[in-house]
Parts: C-alpha cells; structure tokens; sequence
C-alpha cells in the first residue's frame, strides 16, 4: 500500500514564524501536492511538483512556496505565518496520469494553527 | 473555468438504505477523469471509486456505483446497503492533466 507520511498531526504556531510542513511518499512516485482544506470550500490545491526540484503553483500559493529536493519528499514552506493560514494542510502523491486514472494517495493531514 | 459542485452539505440516511450523493461539473475539456473520497473524522482521505470521461460503463466497486450522465455533466455517488462506517465527508474531484478539482463535500451521516 503507498503511504504518504506527514510529519504532525498538530502544530501550533505564532504569527510570523516560519513554518516548514513536512511530506514523505514511499512509493517512488512523480507527482506531490499540498492542498488545504477549510470547511464548505474543499480542498484547494495551494502548490504540485511533478519531478525533483519542479514546482508548479496552484489555485491559492500565495503566501506558501515549497521544495523538493528528492523525489520523496515534499515541503510546504509558510514564509511568515499569519492568522488566515489557519487550516487543514494535506500532502498526496501520485503516479502520471497515463490515461488519467491514477488516483492520488493522500496523508493523514496536519491540523495547524496560527495564533 | 473548471468547477465541480456538490450541493448537498449534509444527508441524513437509515442504515441499509441505499444512498446517492450528487456531483455536477463543468469543463470544456473532452479528457477529463473524476474520482470519489471519503474522509471519514479521523482525517485521512480514502480513495473509492474513479470514472474516465471515455468510459462507456459506469464504475462499479463492491457497494460503490457512479452514475455518469456526461450529457448532464453529472457524476454521482451511489452506496447501496449503507452501514455505520459509511458516515464520513464525501468529496467528489475532476482530474484535468495533473491536477484535481475538489466540490466542497457532503457529510453524510448514517443513523441506526
């Protein structure tokens, strides 16, 4: 089964701290992804990496940016923590999407907040 | 703009009654595949069924069903035989090339 780790269930952090989010996949895949998910809007893809040091913004990177630097891990960078970045921080990875129907395998999500 | 829309926040059903959880998008993308979660309280998001915008069959897997009306843009969620386990947040997602789109979800909660 592919297991995609996150390193804290919880974090709790101060306003303008810089805040890392750490994601490890174990199964050799390309694509990783951070979302954030907020009650009634879903999950909104925040950035995506489909191959070691490539990045992609997604719909909200605004005040995010990310590194991978090996093809297993995946890291979400808050630059300097505010209030709003309050949320639900999940990481997936994925194979290609050869004829599309490959899922994506997600972690357990990290509950952060901001105070 | 690609968009997917679930507009059910919540449902209430009896245990062992069949259920459908409704999902419309829009794309003007011909390839497109979407894809059911379930997350249940504990957090994690389980992958349950996936349905290809060229796939003449509507998916099936064990109590999972999707209903795919393409000319209506529709992709519903069907459990049949709902048990306790079934109540989680249910988020229907459009793969476009690499990336998915995410409805707001459904909290279903089955009652005994």
């Amino acid at each position: 089964d592919v297991k995609v780790t996150q390193s804290s269930r919880y974090l709790v952090k101060r306003t303008g701290e810089k805040v890392f989010l750490e994601c490890v996949q174990d199964m050799d895949h390309e694509n990783m992804f951070w979302y954030r998910q907020d009650p009634g809007l879903g999950l909104r893809l925040i950035y995506f990496s489909y191959d070691v040091k490539m990045k992609e913004k997604g719909d909200i990177p605004e005040g995010y940016s990310v590194s991978r630097e090996k093809k297993e891990r995946f890291s979400l960078i808050l630059e300097s923590a505010s209030t709003n970045q309050t949320s639900m921080y999940l990481c997936a990875s994925s194979l290609p999407p050869r004829g599309s129907n490959q899922p994506q395998h997600f972690g357990d999500g990290t509950r952060l907040s901001i105070l | 703009a690609q968009k997917i829309t679930q507009t059910q926040p919540g449902m209430f059903v009896q245990e062992k009654e069949a259920v459908t959880l409704d999902c419309t998008y829009d794309t003007s993308d011909p390839s497109y595949g979407l894809f059911w979660y379930k997350q249940p309280s504990s957090g994690e998001m389980i992958f349950l069924i996936y349905q290809g915008s060229y796939d003449q069959q509507n998916a099936t897997e064990g109590r999972y069903s999707l209903n795919f009306q393409k000319a209506r843009k529709s992709a519903n969620l069907v459990i049949s035989a709902s048990q306790l386990g079934d109540s989680a947040m249910y988020f229907c997602a459009m793969r476009l090339v690499q990336k998915l789109v995410f409805g707001q979800g459904t909290r279903l909660t089955i009652n005994p």
